[in-house]
């Protein structure tokens, strides 16, 4: 059968409040970044990304920021709810390539 | 609507049986991916069709295969599946461009018996 996996890093929260979910990333010659979400049994789903010209960007609920001094992204979630319990992802692209390199995610629960 | 489709979404097999796994997509993309995904584990990429150009990570097994018929399509053919093959599959497509999102499918989870 499938092998054991490794212990994803786990982020508990209360619902309601503000989750932070931080990646450290690899290379100093990626130019662009993507935070994904995924639920249990199904596939990453595209949340937010930003772009190494930018150290902030926000969407709905979601703001992403980028320290490219210290090769840092996070992703903050505003009043996080149950529905945002889910494994998440960053990904970076490294500059001329269109391939992604993944983090090794975090798990989020939120706690009603 | 679904823009990145995966047939079937559970898939069983016998050790040593072929199997296929199929993707298809609406977005015209240039680029589809296969990420092989264990548990508790990121996505890895096993190879990327560039249009009609196949492109292999080095680490990926022969076992593995792919086709890619038509821009739409893309198939995953593992030839004879090993205990070690079970894990979630992704299909994922981008435009090939720098600075490119990819879009994942839902996943095909494979389980050998």
């Amino acid at each position: 059968g499938e092998s054991v996996g490794l212990h994803l890093p786990t982020l508990s929260v209360q619902e309601g409040d503000n989750s932070i979910i931080n990646c450290a990333y690899s290379n100093s010659a990626s130019d662009y970044f993507i935070w994904y979400k995924q639920e249990s049994g199904k596939g990453p789903q595209f949340i937010i990304d930003i772009r190494s010209n930018m150290d902030k960007r926000q969407g709905q609920r979601v703001t992403v920021l980028l320290n490219k001094t210290v090769k840092h992204l996070s992703l903050q979630i505003a009043a996080t709810q149950p529905g945002d319990s889910a494994v998440y992802f960053c990904a970076e692209n490294m500059k001329s390539s269109y391939k992604l390199i993944f983090g090794s995610g975090t798990r989020l629960l939120v706690r009603p | 609507d679904a823009m990145v489709i995966q047939n079937p979404r559970y898939q069983v097999t016998q050790f040593g049986k072929p199997v296929t796994l199929s993707c298809s997509q609406t977005l015209n993309h240039n680029v589809m991916y296969w990420y092989q995904q264990k548990s508790s584990q990121a996505p890895k990429l096993l190879f990327h069709y560039y249009d009609k150009d196949f492109n292999n990570e080095a680490d990926t097994p022969d076992n593995f295969q792919s086709r890619r018929p038509n821009t739409s399509f893309c198939f995953l053919d593992i030839r004879s599946p090993g205990l070690g093959d079970a894990a979630m599959y992704l299909c994922a497509t981008s435009r090939g461009d720098s600075q490119d999102t990819q879009y994942f499918g839902p996943g095909t989870r494979l389980t050998v018996l």
